[in-house]
Parts: structure tokens; sequence; C-alpha cells
């Protein structure tokens, strides 16, 4: 069946420019994560949603980011004034519950974002 | 959250085993070990995970030290495309839901 997927795949914007980062989850997957991956390091977590409703958003470096996942399905990762800094692959996963030991996230590959 | 230490990289022959280790000296109770994979260009992906029980399945096998305190994954055959970053990380199964990932190791395999 089709897996996380994620647009786009690439994006390059200027410093100070708006951007939306979208994540499609696998049918079904209630929970729903966004997390960040700068160069040579492992993915550090940003926000998690269970159904509608950010649960934790514990992750979010400041109030630049935002995400939103109205429907339950999809989410939205939004970034205003971009910086420099905020250049990085951003990964989204899914899970079928959030927690618990059957709690397997899945991921998408990924967009990687560059602020020039 | 408890951490995990991995040794930076590793390498490998195809067709050999490779035994990944990790270290989590101050692991609780509710914790789980979790190990995530990522390969080149791609979003991590589950490989297997344990409490106190060794484990395997059709990736790989985890083995739990008795006292919890390190554990090791082990991949039987190590094929080329077994090259990743292998993640070793803790979830405490009544509140953990992101992952911390660590830096992991990078486990390059060679012909």
């Amino acid at each position: 069946g089709a897996g996380v997927s994620q647009t786009p795949s690439n994006k390059v914007t200027e410093k100070g420019k708006y951007v939306e980062l979208r994540c499609d989850p696998i049918s079904g997957h209630t929970a729903l994560y966004w997390y960040r991956q700068s160069l040579g390091q492992g993915p550090e977590f940003l926000i998690y949603f269970q159904g509608t409703g950010a649960a934790d958003d514990s992750g979010l470096p400041n109030d630049r980011f935002f995400a939103v996942r109205p429907e339950g399905s999809v989410s939205t990762l939004k970034i205003q004034r971009t910086e420099r800094g905020d250049s990085a692959v951003y990964l989204c996963a899914s899970s079928l519950q959030a927690g618990g030991t059957a709690d397997t996230q899945y991921f998408g590959p990924g967009t990687r974002l560059t602020v020039l | 959250d408890a951490k995990t230490t991995q040794p930076n990289s590793m390498e490998s022959n195809e067709e050999e085993p490779v035994h990944l280790p990790c270290n989590h000296s101050t692991i609780s109770g509710t914790d789980y070990i979790h190990w995530y994979r990522q390969l080149p260009s791609q979003g991590p992906e589950y490989v297997i995970h344990g409490l106190t029980s060794n484990v395997n399945n059709r990736m790989a096998s985890l083995a739990i030290a008795e006292d919890r305190k390190s554990s090791t994954l082990i991949l039987h055959r190590a094929t080329l495309r077994d090259a990743a970053v292998y993640y070793c990380i803790l979830r405490d199964v009544d509140s953990g839901y992101a992952l911390n990932f660590g830096k992991g190791t990078s486990l390059l395999v060679t012909p």
C-alpha cells in the first residue's frame, strides 16, 4: 500500500519568506509526527498529532514554526520568516496509534528545505 | 529520557554477520529498546524492538543483556543494501511518543 508521502521533495527559498511543507500519512493512521534532520545529525522531534490536535509541540524551536492537521489526515508544517538555520530535511512519520508497544512509526522521504 | 551510546561507525564485509552494540546504562523498567535505520537519502525505517527477551524478525535479531543495560542488533548476513545509519532508541511504553534518535552508528558494508 501507499506509504507516507511528502511534498515538495525539495524547496529552495529566500531568507524571510514563508514556506509550507505537506505530509500525507498512511491511510488510517491516527498519529502523525514531524521531525527535522540537519546534516550529519539524527532526526529531532518537532511536533506530534493525535487526530486533529497537537498533543505535543515541545520540539518546535520557536513561534515561527507552526503545524496543522485540520481533518486528522494531511498535515502542513508552516515556517514564517525563514532563516538560513532552518535549512534541513523535514521528515514526517505516521503510526496507527500513538504510544504503546505497537507504535511503529513509518517515515516519508522528507522535504529538503534550503534557505538562501 | 534515558540515553543510549553507540559507536560512530562500523564496517563489515558482505555476507558476514554484523553485531551493532548499544549501551543504555540508565534504562528504566518501562523503556522499550527500539532500532531504526536510515538508508542514504531516505527516511528512517523500523527494524526491531524489545523489552527483556531476545527478539527475531525477518530483518534482524535483537539480543538484550540480562541487566538490560546494553543490547546488540544482529544482522545475520550483511548485504550492500544494509549500509545505513542504525539508531538505538529507548522509548517509555507509557509516555514515549517521540523518537529520540541520537547520532547512531554508520554501517559500511564492503563487497
